[in-house]
Protein backbone atom coordinates (compact mmCIF):
# COMPACT_ATOMS: atom_id res chain seq x y z
CA UNK A 1 0.00 0.00 0.00
CA UNK A 2 0.85 3.71 -0.47
CA UNK A 3 2.94 5.34 2.41
CA UNK A 4 0.98 8.70 2.26
CA UNK A 5 -2.55 9.03 1.49
CA UNK A 6 -5.00 11.65 0.77
CA UNK A 7 -8.29 11.49 -0.74
CA UNK A 8 -7.99 12.61 -4.34
CA UNK A 9 -10.88 15.11 -4.29
CA UNK A 10 -12.33 18.53 -2.07
CA UNK A 11 -14.91 20.78 -2.94
CA UNK A 12 -15.58 23.88 -1.27
CA UNK A 13 -17.39 26.91 -1.56
CA UNK A 14 -15.68 30.32 -1.83
CA UNK A 15 -14.74 31.66 1.76
CA UNK A 16 -15.70 28.48 3.41
CA UNK A 17 -12.69 26.76 5.14
CA UNK A 18 -10.70 23.83 3.55
CA UNK A 19 -9.42 20.81 5.29
CA UNK A 20 -7.38 18.43 3.30
CA UNK A 21 -6.29 15.68 4.77
CA UNK A 22 -3.00 13.34 4.76
CA UNK A 23 -2.13 9.95 6.53
CA UNK A 24 1.52 8.45 6.83
CA UNK A 25 2.97 5.52 7.97
CA UNK A 26 6.52 6.15 8.55
CA UNK A 27 6.79 7.07 12.31
CA UNK A 28 10.69 8.27 12.08
CA UNK A 29 9.64 10.67 9.29
CA UNK A 30 11.34 14.21 10.76
CA UNK A 31 9.43 16.61 8.59
CA UNK A 32 6.05 16.73 6.86
CA UNK A 33 5.14 19.25 4.39
CA UNK A 34 2.00 20.35 2.03
CA UNK A 35 3.29 21.31 -1.56
CA UNK A 36 0.72 22.80 -3.73
CA UNK A 37 0.62 22.64 -7.21
CA UNK A 38 -1.34 25.19 -10.00
CA UNK A 39 -1.92 24.13 -13.64
CA UNK A 40 0.76 24.09 -15.80
CA UNK A 41 3.27 24.65 -13.10
CA UNK A 42 5.49 22.44 -10.53
CA UNK A 43 4.71 21.86 -7.01
CA UNK A 44 5.87 24.68 -4.40
CA UNK A 45 6.22 24.02 -0.96
CA UNK A 46 2.95 25.79 1.20
CA UNK A 47 3.95 25.03 4.38
CA UNK A 48 5.84 21.97 6.93
CA UNK A 49 5.88 20.97 10.13
CA UNK A 50 8.57 19.50 11.82
CA UNK A 51 7.80 16.29 13.88
CA UNK A 52 7.94 17.11 17.70
CA UNK A 53 5.51 20.10 16.76
CA UNK A 54 1.33 19.58 17.16
CA UNK A 55 0.18 22.66 15.33
CA UNK A 56 1.67 25.81 13.21
CA UNK A 57 -0.14 28.57 11.59
CA UNK A 58 0.55 30.65 9.01
CA UNK A 59 -1.61 33.43 7.45
CA UNK A 60 -4.75 31.31 6.02
CA UNK A 61 -2.84 28.08 7.00
CA UNK A 62 -2.83 25.52 10.03
CA UNK A 63 -1.56 22.53 9.98
CA UNK A 64 -2.21 20.19 12.56
CA UNK A 65 -0.54 17.29 13.07
CA UNK A 66 -1.53 13.87 15.23
CA UNK A 67 1.52 11.99 15.51
CA UNK A 68 0.07 8.65 17.69
CA UNK A 69 -2.33 8.61 14.66
CA UNK A 70 -0.08 9.45 11.70
CA UNK A 71 -2.73 12.15 10.68
CA UNK A 72 -1.73 15.57 9.69
CA UNK A 73 -4.19 18.06 7.94
CA UNK A 74 -3.84 20.93 6.33
CA UNK A 75 -6.71 24.21 6.84
CA UNK A 76 -6.94 26.96 4.42
CA UNK A 77 -9.47 29.41 6.39
CA UNK A 78 -11.04 31.82 3.92
CA UNK A 79 -10.75 29.77 0.68
CA UNK A 80 -10.51 31.84 -2.18
CA UNK A 81 -10.63 30.91 -6.36
CA UNK A 82 -6.71 31.20 -6.42
CA UNK A 83 -6.67 28.19 -4.55
CA UNK A 84 -8.18 25.92 -6.37
CA UNK A 85 -5.08 23.52 -7.20
CA UNK A 86 -3.50 19.74 -6.36
CA UNK A 87 -2.16 19.84 -2.82
CA UNK A 88 0.50 16.95 -1.87
CA UNK A 89 1.32 15.97 1.47
CA UNK A 90 4.74 14.24 1.89
CA UNK A 91 7.02 12.95 4.57
CA UNK A 92 10.48 12.76 4.61
CA UNK A 93 13.33 11.69 6.91
CA UNK A 94 16.75 12.33 4.89
CA UNK A 95 16.70 14.30 1.24
CA UNK A 96 14.11 11.26 -0.37
CA UNK A 97 10.76 12.81 0.22
CA UNK A 98 7.42 10.18 -0.11
CA UNK A 99 4.49 12.14 -2.02
CA UNK A 100 0.82 11.30 -1.90
CA UNK A 101 -1.02 11.24 -4.82
CA UNK A 102 -2.45 14.84 -3.85
CA UNK A 103 -5.93 16.56 -2.94
CA UNK A 104 -7.20 18.48 -5.96
CA UNK A 105 -9.12 21.70 -4.69
CA UNK A 106 -12.16 22.75 -5.73
CA UNK A 107 -13.58 26.27 -5.04
CA UNK A 108 -16.90 27.52 -6.25
CA UNK A 109 -18.62 30.86 -6.07
CA UNK B 1 18.45 33.96 -12.36
CA UNK B 2 18.72 31.24 -9.86
CA UNK B 3 16.17 28.09 -10.11
CA UNK B 4 15.53 25.50 -11.71
CA UNK B 5 14.86 25.23 -15.36
CA UNK B 6 13.58 22.39 -17.65
CA UNK B 7 13.76 22.17 -20.85
CA UNK B 8 11.46 21.87 -23.51
CA UNK B 9 8.15 22.47 -21.82
CA UNK B 10 6.89 20.31 -24.18
CA UNK B 11 7.52 17.87 -26.65
CA UNK B 12 6.28 15.12 -29.16
CA UNK B 13 8.36 12.35 -30.43
CA UNK B 14 7.96 8.96 -31.91
CA UNK B 15 7.55 5.25 -30.54
CA UNK B 16 11.17 4.04 -30.72
CA UNK B 17 12.97 7.53 -30.74
CA UNK B 18 15.34 8.04 -27.98
CA UNK B 19 14.65 12.20 -26.20
CA UNK B 20 16.28 13.49 -23.72
CA UNK B 21 14.63 16.24 -21.50
CA UNK B 22 17.25 18.19 -19.70
CA UNK B 23 17.50 19.82 -16.07
CA UNK B 24 19.35 22.59 -14.84
CA UNK B 25 19.65 24.02 -10.93
CA UNK B 26 21.47 27.55 -9.99
CA UNK B 27 21.30 26.47 -6.60
CA UNK B 28 24.65 23.76 -6.68
CA UNK B 29 21.69 21.51 -5.15
CA UNK B 30 23.72 18.30 -3.99
CA UNK B 31 20.39 16.21 -4.63
CA UNK B 32 18.15 16.27 -7.61
CA UNK B 33 15.18 13.84 -8.80
CA UNK B 34 13.42 12.91 -11.70
CA UNK B 35 9.63 12.14 -10.88
CA UNK B 36 6.73 11.43 -13.52
CA UNK B 37 3.36 12.32 -12.86
CA UNK B 38 0.42 10.91 -14.39
CA UNK B 39 -3.37 11.09 -13.34
CA UNK B 40 -4.60 8.37 -10.65
CA UNK B 41 -0.52 7.61 -9.88
CA UNK B 42 0.57 11.12 -8.11
CA UNK B 43 4.25 11.62 -8.51
CA UNK B 44 6.55 8.88 -9.14
CA UNK B 45 10.05 8.97 -8.34
CA UNK B 46 12.36 7.63 -11.26
CA UNK B 47 15.87 8.56 -10.63
CA UNK B 48 17.33 10.29 -8.43
CA UNK B 49 21.26 11.56 -7.62
CA UNK B 50 22.99 12.44 -4.29
CA UNK B 51 25.76 14.08 -6.19
CA UNK B 52 27.85 14.58 -9.17
CA UNK B 53 28.48 10.70 -10.04
CA UNK B 54 25.87 9.85 -7.76
CA UNK B 55 22.75 8.17 -9.30
CA UNK B 56 20.11 5.48 -7.90
CA UNK B 57 16.97 3.78 -9.09
CA UNK B 58 13.79 5.36 -7.83
CA UNK B 59 10.10 3.38 -8.11
CA UNK B 60 9.89 3.67 -11.63
CA UNK B 61 13.52 3.34 -13.37
CA UNK B 62 12.59 1.06 -16.44
CA UNK B 63 13.29 2.55 -19.96
CA UNK B 64 14.92 5.80 -18.58
CA UNK B 65 18.69 6.44 -18.19
CA UNK B 66 20.04 9.59 -15.99
CA UNK B 67 23.80 10.98 -15.90
CA UNK B 68 25.14 13.60 -13.99
CA UNK B 69 28.61 14.38 -14.65
CA UNK B 70 28.06 18.44 -13.35
CA UNK B 71 26.17 19.40 -10.08
CA UNK B 72 23.66 21.42 -11.94
CA UNK B 73 22.71 19.23 -14.60
CA UNK B 74 20.81 15.90 -14.48
CA UNK B 75 19.49 15.39 -18.06
CA UNK B 76 17.17 12.39 -18.15
CA UNK B 77 16.90 10.10 -21.64
CA UNK B 78 14.06 7.74 -22.33
CA UNK B 79 16.80 5.33 -24.96
CA UNK B 80 13.69 4.34 -27.07
CA UNK B 81 10.15 6.12 -26.40
CA UNK B 82 6.93 3.85 -25.57
CA UNK B 83 3.62 5.22 -25.90
CA UNK B 84 3.16 4.04 -21.60
CA UNK B 85 5.96 6.79 -21.33
CA UNK B 86 3.51 9.93 -22.23
CA UNK B 87 3.74 12.36 -18.94
CA UNK B 88 4.40 15.25 -17.49
CA UNK B 89 7.74 15.22 -15.86
CA UNK B 90 9.38 17.11 -13.32
CA UNK B 91 12.86 17.41 -12.01
CA UNK B 92 13.07 18.75 -8.37
CA UNK B 93 16.56 19.65 -6.24
CA UNK B 94 17.26 19.96 -3.18
CA UNK B 95 20.38 20.39 -0.55
CA UNK B 96 21.75 20.91 3.03
CA UNK B 97 21.58 23.84 4.12
CA UNK B 98 18.17 24.65 3.41
CA UNK B 99 16.60 24.68 6.90
CA UNK B 100 13.08 23.21 7.42
CA UNK B 101 14.22 19.44 6.19
CA UNK B 102 15.14 20.33 2.76
CA UNK B 103 12.32 20.60 0.97
CA UNK B 104 12.37 20.00 -2.78
CA UNK B 105 12.46 22.99 -5.15
CA UNK B 106 10.69 21.76 -9.17
CA UNK B 107 10.94 23.14 -12.36
CA UNK B 108 7.54 23.73 -14.39
CA UNK B 109 7.68 19.99 -16.22
CA UNK B 110 7.94 19.24 -19.54
CA UNK B 111 5.10 17.53 -20.70
CA UNK B 112 6.32 14.68 -23.30
CA UNK B 113 3.58 13.29 -25.92
CA UNK B 114 4.52 9.70 -27.48
CA UNK B 115 2.91 8.67 -30.63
Amino acid sequence: GEDVEQSLFLSVREGDSSVINCTYTDSSSTYLYWYKQEPGAGLQLLTYIFSNMDMKQDQRLTVLLNKKDKHLSLRIADTQTGDSAIYFCAESISYIPTFGRGTSLIVHP
Amino acid sequence: DAGITQSPRYKITETGRQVTLMCHQTWSHSYMFWYRQDLGHGLRLIYYSAAADITDKGEVPDGYVVSRSKTENFPLTLESATRSQTSVYFCASTGSGQGAGSPLHFGNGTRLTVT
